[in-house]
Protein backbone atom coordinates (compact mmCIF):
# COMPACT_ATOMS: atom_id res chain seq x y z
CA UNK A 1 0.00 0.00 0.00
CA UNK A 2 1.54 3.91 -0.09
CA UNK A 3 0.87 4.66 2.98
CA UNK A 4 1.27 2.91 7.43
CA UNK A 5 -1.35 0.38 7.58
CA UNK A 6 -3.07 -0.80 10.88
CA UNK A 7 -5.52 -3.17 12.11
CA UNK A 8 -6.96 -3.79 13.33
CA UNK A 9 -8.92 -0.21 13.41
CA UNK A 10 -11.15 -0.65 16.43
CA UNK A 11 -10.53 -3.02 18.83
CA UNK A 12 -13.00 -3.79 22.55
CA UNK A 13 -11.61 -6.29 24.66
CA UNK A 14 -12.43 -7.23 27.88
CA UNK A 15 -9.74 -5.99 30.72
CA UNK A 16 -7.35 -9.14 31.62
CA UNK A 17 -7.26 -10.49 27.98
CA UNK A 18 -4.22 -9.75 25.77
CA UNK A 19 -4.40 -7.78 22.35
CA UNK A 20 -1.95 -7.80 19.24
CA UNK A 21 -1.56 -4.56 17.19
CA UNK A 22 -0.50 -4.55 13.82
CA UNK A 23 1.89 -2.82 11.51
CA UNK A 24 2.34 -2.63 8.01
CA UNK A 25 5.25 0.08 7.20
CA UNK A 26 5.83 1.73 4.25
CA UNK A 27 7.28 -0.57 1.42
CA UNK A 28 11.52 0.24 1.91
CA UNK A 29 11.15 2.04 5.27
CA UNK A 30 13.39 0.89 7.60
CA UNK A 31 12.90 2.68 10.95
CA UNK A 32 9.60 1.94 12.44
CA UNK A 33 7.93 3.74 15.93
CA UNK A 34 4.87 2.85 17.87
CA UNK A 35 3.20 5.85 19.77
CA UNK A 36 0.47 5.52 22.24
CA UNK A 37 -2.46 8.88 21.95
CA UNK A 38 -4.78 9.34 25.52
CA UNK A 39 -6.90 11.82 26.09
CA UNK A 40 -5.44 14.50 27.82
CA UNK A 41 -1.78 12.75 27.18
CA UNK A 42 -0.66 13.71 24.42
CA UNK A 43 1.43 11.28 21.81
CA UNK A 44 3.78 8.81 24.02
CA UNK A 45 6.98 7.13 22.31
CA UNK A 46 6.49 3.43 23.32
CA UNK A 47 9.75 1.34 20.85
CA UNK A 48 11.20 2.18 17.83
CA UNK A 49 12.70 -0.62 15.47
CA UNK A 50 15.83 0.07 13.29
CA UNK A 51 16.78 -2.31 10.89
CA UNK A 52 18.57 -5.33 12.54
CA UNK A 53 19.78 -2.99 15.37
CA UNK A 54 18.41 -4.14 19.10
CA UNK A 55 14.81 -2.01 19.77
CA UNK A 56 14.77 1.14 21.81
CA UNK A 57 12.13 -0.14 24.11
CA UNK A 58 13.04 2.65 26.52
CA UNK A 59 9.28 4.09 26.27
CA UNK A 60 7.49 0.91 27.36
CA UNK A 61 4.84 1.81 30.53
CA UNK A 62 5.18 -1.84 31.53
CA UNK A 63 6.48 -5.42 30.93
CA UNK A 64 3.29 -6.26 29.84
CA UNK A 65 3.58 -4.14 26.52
CA UNK A 66 5.53 -5.59 23.75
CA UNK A 67 6.71 -5.69 20.33
CA UNK A 68 8.10 -7.46 17.56
CA UNK A 69 9.82 -7.37 14.17
CA UNK A 70 9.56 -9.91 11.93
CA UNK A 71 11.66 -9.84 8.54
CA UNK A 72 12.16 -5.84 9.00
CA UNK A 73 8.71 -5.51 7.89
CA UNK A 74 5.82 -5.69 9.77
CA UNK A 75 4.97 -5.46 13.21
CA UNK A 76 3.29 -6.41 16.43
CA UNK A 77 2.83 -4.58 19.61
CA UNK A 78 0.86 -7.14 22.46
CA UNK A 79 -0.25 -5.91 25.23
CA UNK A 80 -0.94 -8.33 28.06
CA UNK A 81 -3.45 -8.77 30.76
CA UNK A 82 -5.14 -5.19 29.66
CA UNK A 83 -6.08 -2.55 31.82
CA UNK A 84 -8.36 0.57 31.45
CA UNK A 85 -5.61 2.59 31.21
CA UNK A 86 -4.23 0.93 28.19
CA UNK A 87 -7.60 2.46 26.28
CA UNK A 88 -5.84 4.70 23.79
CA UNK A 89 -4.83 5.31 20.19
CA UNK A 90 -2.05 2.92 19.38
CA UNK A 91 -0.17 5.19 16.10
CA UNK A 92 2.32 2.97 14.04
CA UNK A 93 4.70 5.18 11.88
CA UNK A 94 8.08 4.36 9.42
CA UNK A 95 10.59 6.47 7.71
CA UNK A 96 13.63 5.90 5.36
CA UNK A 97 16.13 5.28 7.19
CA UNK A 98 16.46 6.80 10.86
CA UNK A 99 13.86 9.34 10.71
CA UNK A 100 13.46 12.39 13.31
CA UNK A 101 15.28 14.14 10.99
CA UNK A 102 15.71 14.72 7.49
CA UNK A 103 13.73 11.51 6.41
CA UNK A 104 10.32 11.95 7.09
CA UNK A 105 8.19 9.93 9.87
CA UNK A 106 4.78 9.00 8.11
CA UNK A 107 1.53 7.82 10.37
CA UNK A 108 -0.80 5.36 10.28
CA UNK A 109 -4.51 6.19 11.35
CA UNK A 110 -3.64 4.45 13.95
CA UNK A 111 -6.01 1.78 15.98
CA UNK A 112 -8.33 2.55 18.61
CA UNK A 113 -8.13 0.04 21.69
CA UNK A 114 -11.12 0.21 24.77
CA UNK A 115 -10.59 -2.19 27.44
CA UNK A 116 -14.07 -2.97 29.19
CA UNK B 1 16.63 15.54 27.58
CA UNK B 2 14.40 17.15 24.90
CA UNK B 3 10.38 18.61 25.55
CA UNK B 4 8.14 20.69 23.54
CA UNK B 5 5.53 23.10 25.08
CA UNK B 6 2.72 23.93 23.39
CA UNK B 7 0.62 27.37 24.66
CA UNK B 8 -2.93 26.75 24.83
CA UNK B 9 -5.15 23.21 24.14
CA UNK B 10 -7.26 25.16 22.58
CA UNK B 11 -7.52 27.90 19.98
CA UNK B 12 -10.61 29.31 18.51
CA UNK B 13 -10.25 31.94 15.49
CA UNK B 14 -12.86 33.16 13.16
CA UNK B 15 -12.45 32.35 9.31
CA UNK B 16 -10.52 34.67 7.69
CA UNK B 17 -8.30 35.50 10.68
CA UNK B 18 -4.91 34.86 11.36
CA UNK B 19 -3.58 31.42 12.86
CA UNK B 20 -1.08 31.56 15.61
CA UNK B 21 -0.41 28.28 17.22
CA UNK B 22 2.89 28.63 19.76
CA UNK B 23 5.49 26.00 20.26
CA UNK B 24 8.46 26.12 22.68
CA UNK B 25 11.05 23.74 22.80
CA UNK B 26 13.26 22.47 25.18
CA UNK B 27 17.07 20.87 23.78
CA UNK B 28 20.38 20.16 24.77
CA UNK B 29 21.61 20.10 21.06
CA UNK B 30 20.54 21.84 18.01
CA UNK B 31 17.30 20.63 17.25
CA UNK B 32 15.01 19.07 14.53
CA UNK B 33 11.35 20.44 14.70
CA UNK B 34 8.49 19.40 13.29
CA UNK B 35 4.19 20.42 12.89
CA UNK B 36 2.07 17.44 12.26
CA UNK B 37 -1.42 18.18 11.88
CA UNK B 38 -4.31 15.13 12.94
CA UNK B 39 -7.89 15.74 11.33
CA UNK B 40 -11.05 13.96 12.95
CA UNK B 41 -10.34 9.74 13.33
CA UNK B 42 -7.00 10.18 10.82
CA UNK B 43 -3.40 9.55 11.88
CA UNK B 44 -1.06 12.36 11.92
CA UNK B 45 -0.08 14.30 8.83
CA UNK B 46 3.74 16.30 8.49
CA UNK B 47 3.02 19.67 7.20
CA UNK B 48 6.40 21.45 7.67
CA UNK B 49 9.62 20.52 9.35
CA UNK B 50 12.94 22.99 10.36
CA UNK B 51 16.51 21.37 9.70
CA UNK B 52 18.80 23.76 10.61
CA UNK B 53 18.28 25.24 6.76
CA UNK B 54 16.14 28.62 6.32
CA UNK B 55 14.50 29.60 10.05
CA UNK B 56 11.17 30.42 8.12
CA UNK B 57 9.75 26.93 6.96
CA UNK B 58 7.02 27.31 4.31
CA UNK B 59 4.33 23.85 4.15
CA UNK B 60 1.32 22.53 3.21
CA UNK B 61 -1.97 24.43 2.92
CA UNK B 62 -0.56 28.03 3.20
CA UNK B 63 1.60 27.12 7.10
CA UNK B 64 4.47 28.10 7.58
CA UNK B 65 6.53 28.70 11.07
CA UNK B 66 10.04 30.06 11.94
CA UNK B 67 12.36 28.62 14.44
CA UNK B 68 14.33 31.54 17.07
CA UNK B 69 16.73 30.29 18.66
CA UNK B 70 16.84 33.25 21.20
CA UNK B 71 13.26 32.75 21.74
CA UNK B 72 13.36 28.71 21.85
CA UNK B 73 10.13 28.83 19.65
CA UNK B 74 8.85 27.40 16.43
CA UNK B 75 5.21 29.53 15.79
CA UNK B 76 3.07 27.94 13.43
CA UNK B 77 1.05 30.48 11.75
CA UNK B 78 -1.29 31.15 8.57
CA UNK B 79 -2.47 34.40 6.84
CA UNK B 80 -6.15 33.56 6.81
CA UNK B 81 -7.95 30.55 8.52
CA UNK B 82 -10.24 28.04 6.20
CA UNK B 83 -13.08 25.96 7.76
CA UNK B 84 -10.84 23.31 6.95
CA UNK B 85 -8.00 23.77 8.82
CA UNK B 86 -10.03 22.64 12.09
CA UNK B 87 -7.86 19.93 13.48
CA UNK B 88 -5.59 19.40 16.40
CA UNK B 89 -2.12 20.66 16.07
CA UNK B 90 1.14 18.97 17.37
CA UNK B 91 4.22 20.54 17.27
CA UNK B 92 7.75 18.04 17.91
CA UNK B 93 11.31 17.72 18.49
CA UNK B 94 14.41 15.09 17.64
CA UNK B 95 17.80 15.73 17.95
CA UNK B 96 18.46 16.22 14.76
CA UNK B 97 21.02 13.62 14.95
CA UNK B 98 20.35 10.84 11.61
CA UNK B 99 21.37 7.70 14.49
CA UNK B 100 19.37 5.68 16.58
CA UNK B 101 17.32 6.46 19.25
CA UNK B 102 18.45 10.49 18.37
CA UNK B 103 15.65 9.92 15.74
CA UNK B 104 12.46 9.46 17.87
CA UNK B 105 10.10 12.38 18.25
CA UNK B 106 9.19 14.08 21.07
CA UNK B 107 5.68 15.80 21.23
CA UNK B 108 3.86 18.24 22.69
CA UNK B 109 -0.02 17.44 23.43
CA UNK B 110 -1.17 18.95 21.11
CA UNK B 111 -3.73 21.96 19.75
CA UNK B 112 -7.13 21.65 19.08
CA UNK B 113 -7.90 24.38 16.63
CA UNK B 114 -11.65 25.63 16.07
CA UNK B 115 -12.85 27.99 12.99
CA UNK B 116 -15.71 29.86 13.28
CA UNK B 117 -17.89 31.78 10.80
Amino acid sequence: GAGVSQSPSNKVTEKGKDVELRCDPISGHTALYWYRQSLGQGLEFLIYFQGNSAPDKSGLPSDRFSAERTGGSVSTLTIQRTQQEDSAVYLCASSLAPGGGRNTIYFGEGSWLTVV
Amino acid sequence: AQSVTQLGSHVSVSEGALVLLRCNYSSSVPPYLFWYVQYPNQGLQLLLKYTSAATLVKGINGFEAEFKKSETSFHLTKPSAHMSDAAEYFCAVSRGENTGTASKLTFGTGTRLQVTL
